[in-house]
């Protein structure tokens, strides 16, 4: 079946530099891209979000870029900090009610 | 500001005891409610979810069951449970008009 997963299951990087984070999906009908932060023993965290009509947003030290072609979402993360370090969900909208979610990508910050 | 509650945080049971798990959610009305497990390094799937009261939908058979006796109340149970349905509960909620869901703190569940 149709489903959202990730290239990386771990990403170690150091502190400061850049982290970038990456996910393959295949349902070419999804319409809503998002991700979240999970840090250990807790719920998902809102990160950012994306619908299909764009190809970059940006937040604070955040950036999302969607490539509909290749059916690839990446989230990158400028100046990698400790806190940073947590399991990193991609999902997407498929056109049910609820989000579809990926494997997930660890990020540790070593420092 | 709309919050969401979880509780318990963590939970050992024996295995073939019942369950039940509460999620609340404040600020909102007629939120879509959601309940995922997540396994140890694993990612979220989807056991129910409801769209208004007395209205659940099950993704996966299994072993447990939701309810919404109120707006904003959503409880999963179990009359026996299996070593199987240990994991990490997460309750989450979303509107119909925005597809962001945000998640309740989780329920540690380990069944021994």
């Amino acid at each position: 079946g149709e489903s959202v997963g990730l290239h990386l299951p771990t990403l170690s990087v150091q502190e400061g530099d850049n982290s970038i984070i990456n996910c393959a999906y295949s349902n070419s009908a999804s319409d809503y891209f998002i991700w979240y932060k999970q840090e250990s023993g807790k719920g998902p965290q809102f990160i950012i979000d994306i619908r299909s009509n764009m190809d970059k947003r940006q937040g604070q030290r955040v950036t999302v870029l969607l490539n509909k072609t290749v059916k690839h979402l990446s989230l990158q993360i400028a100046a990698t900090q400790p806190g940073d370090s947590a399991v990193y969900f991609c999902a997407e909208n498929t056109g049910r009610r609820a989000l579809t979610f990926g494997s997930g990508t660890r990020l540790q910050v070593q420092p | 500001s709309q919050t969401i509650h979880q509780w318990p945080a963590t939970l050992v049971q024996p295995v073939g005891s019942p369950l039940s798990l509460e999620c609340t959610v404040e600020g909102t009305s007629n939120p879509n409610l959601y309940w995922y497990r997540q396994a140890a390094g694993r990612g979220l799937q989807l056991l129910f979810y409801s769209v208004g009261i007395g209205q659940i939908s099950s993704e996966v058979p299994q072993n447990l069951s939701a309810s919404r006796p109120q707006d904003r109340q959503f409880i999963l149970s179990s009359k026996k449970l299996l070593l199987s349905d240990s994991g990490f509960y997460l309750c989450a909620w979303n509107s119909y008009t925005n597809e962001k869901l945000f998640f309740g703190s989780g329920t540690q569940l380990s069944v021994l």
